[in-house]
């Protein structure tokens, strides 16, 4: 089975302060994705990495930035966490090449921002 | 741009009550088209996919989906809940030319009453 962990359920932050979110799968996976996942909207791509050191900006990025030094490990950086950025944060990974391979997600982190 | 629409945000039904929760995409192009499920507590897992082929798709759990080119649509079905169908339903699409991107929808919650 495919295991994509992440290494909080639950966060609070302060505002201002430097977020650090981990994120690590099990399978090899080249694909890795971090989403936002807020009521009425669903889920929205933040960044994706296709490969080590690899990275490309979703559709929301600002705000965010990530780093993929292992293959096995995402990480998702907030720089000055703010109120707007409570939400809950989806970690996926996925096989290279095809787009429709299934994506692999990870519980979760939900994250408030005081 | 691409984008998923949702039209019912809350579902209630009956056990034994038939299914069938809409989904709507606009993209020009060939599509791969997904249904994901987020049961209570749980990681969002994949319900079933399509990608080529006969446009009735089989998923898990009874579930099945139809692809109509023609309304630019993908409608989850099923014939008899349960009250373990409880869960937040997303439709996604990734248009092939848009390399990994999924785009989501707003998600549907189901509920049913026992």
């Amino acid at each position: 089975d495919v295991k994509v962990t992440q290494s909080s359920r639950y966060l609070v932050k302060r505002t201002g302060e430097k977020v650090f979110l981990e994120c690590v799968q099990d399978m090899d996976h080249e694909n890795m994705f971090w989403y936002r996942q807020d009521p009425g909207l669903g889920l929205r791509l933040i960044y994706f990495s296709y490969d080590v050191k690899m990275k490309e900006k979703g559709d929301i990025p600002e705000g965010y930035s990530v780093s993929r030094e292992k293959k096995e490990r995402f990480s998702l950086i907030l720089e000055s966490a703010s109120t707007n950025q409570t939400s809950m944060y989806l970690c996926a990974s996925s096989l290279p090449g095809q787009a429709y391979n299934e994506q692999f997600f990870g519980p979760g982190t939900r994250l408030t921002v005081l | 741009a691409q984008s998923v629409s949702q039209h019912n945000h809350h579902v209630i039904l009956s056990e034994a009550a038939s299914l069938e929760l809409g989904c709507n995409y606009s993209y020009g192009g060939t599509v791969n088209l997904f249904w994901y499920v987020q049961y209570p507590g749980q990681h969002l897992q994949l319900l079933l996919k399509y990608f080529s082929g006969d446009p009735l798709v089989k998923g898990i759990k009874g579930f099945e989906a139809e692809f109509i080119k023609s309304k630019f649509s993908f409608n989850l079905r099923k014939p008899s809940v349960q009250w373990s169908d409880t869960a937040e339903y997303f439709c996604a699409v990734n248009g092939m030319d848009s390399n990994y991107q999924l785009i989501w929808g707003a998600g549907t919650k189901l509920i049913i009453k026992p």
